[in-house]
């Protein structure tokens, strides 16, 4: 079944603590993205990736680190979280960039106390 | 910059009522996608609008874009309670994708 998976889907950490959210497609898709989704605001684009090594800041980086050693996974780390950064994450993958249909993950909400 | 605007935030209508959420931005696009968000799910694709005057059906729903009026519609036609949920338009212009900030739709019986 072609899906997006990430993990843990509940997150409750403490401020400064290092943390990371995997994300793993079983596509082969070349684009994966990264957002956060937080009340009136819509989705907003962390980082995104089109191909293996290749990252760039989305809208709202800061704070935010990602990497892309293997196609199919996309992991994003938060080195330093704080509070401001509780909201519900999601992970994308599309075939190429600008290809009509994206999979979204199922989701990760994370609190920062 | 690219910003995208969604009216209603809020809706709620009556079964069989015919209703239409509206989609503006800001600056040329490449692409424009509707989704649609359950609560406590993920985000379910529901079309993509590719070029001035695309339509396009599924069941009750129909999605229209018009690239001069920067603006794209989501018609909802004789509303039933399925279709109670939070419907999101995504804008793409170059490498930058935006989202409205949703409608989160309810229909009551």
């Amino acid at each position: 079944e072609a899906q997006v998976t990430q993990n843990p889907r509940y997150l409750i950490t403490v401020t400064g603590k290092k943390l990371t959210v995997t994300c793993s497609q079983n596509m082969n898709h070349e684009y994966m993205s990264w957002y956060r989704q937080d009340p009136g605001l819509g989705l907003r684009q962390i980082y995104y990736s089109m191909n293996v090594e290749v990252t760039d800041k989305g809208d709202v980086p800061e704070g935010y680190k990602v990497s892309r050693k293997e196609k199919r996974n996309f992991p994003l780390i938060l080195e330093s979280p704080s509070p401001n950064q509780t909201s519900l994450y999601f992970c994308a993958s599309s075939l190429y960039y600008g290809t009509p249909e994206a999979f979204f993950g199922q989701g990760t909400r994370l609190t920062v106390v | 910059e690219l910003k995208v605007e969604q009216n209603p935030l809020f809706l709620s209508m009556q079964e069989g009522k015919n209703y239409t959420i509206y989609c503006n931005y800001s600056t040329t696009s490449d692409r424009l996608y509707w989704y649609r968000q359950d609560p406590g799910k993920s985000l379910e694709s529901l079309f993509v609008l590719l070029s001035n005057g695309a339509v396009k059906q599924e069941g009750r729903l129909m999605a229209s874009l018009d690239t001069k009026a920067r603006l794209s519609t989501l018609h909802i036609t004789a509303a039933v309670h399925d279709l109670s949920a939070t419907y999101f338009c995504a804008v793409v212009n170059n490498n930058d994708m935006r989202f409205g900030a949703g409608t989160r739709l309810t229909v009551k019986p």
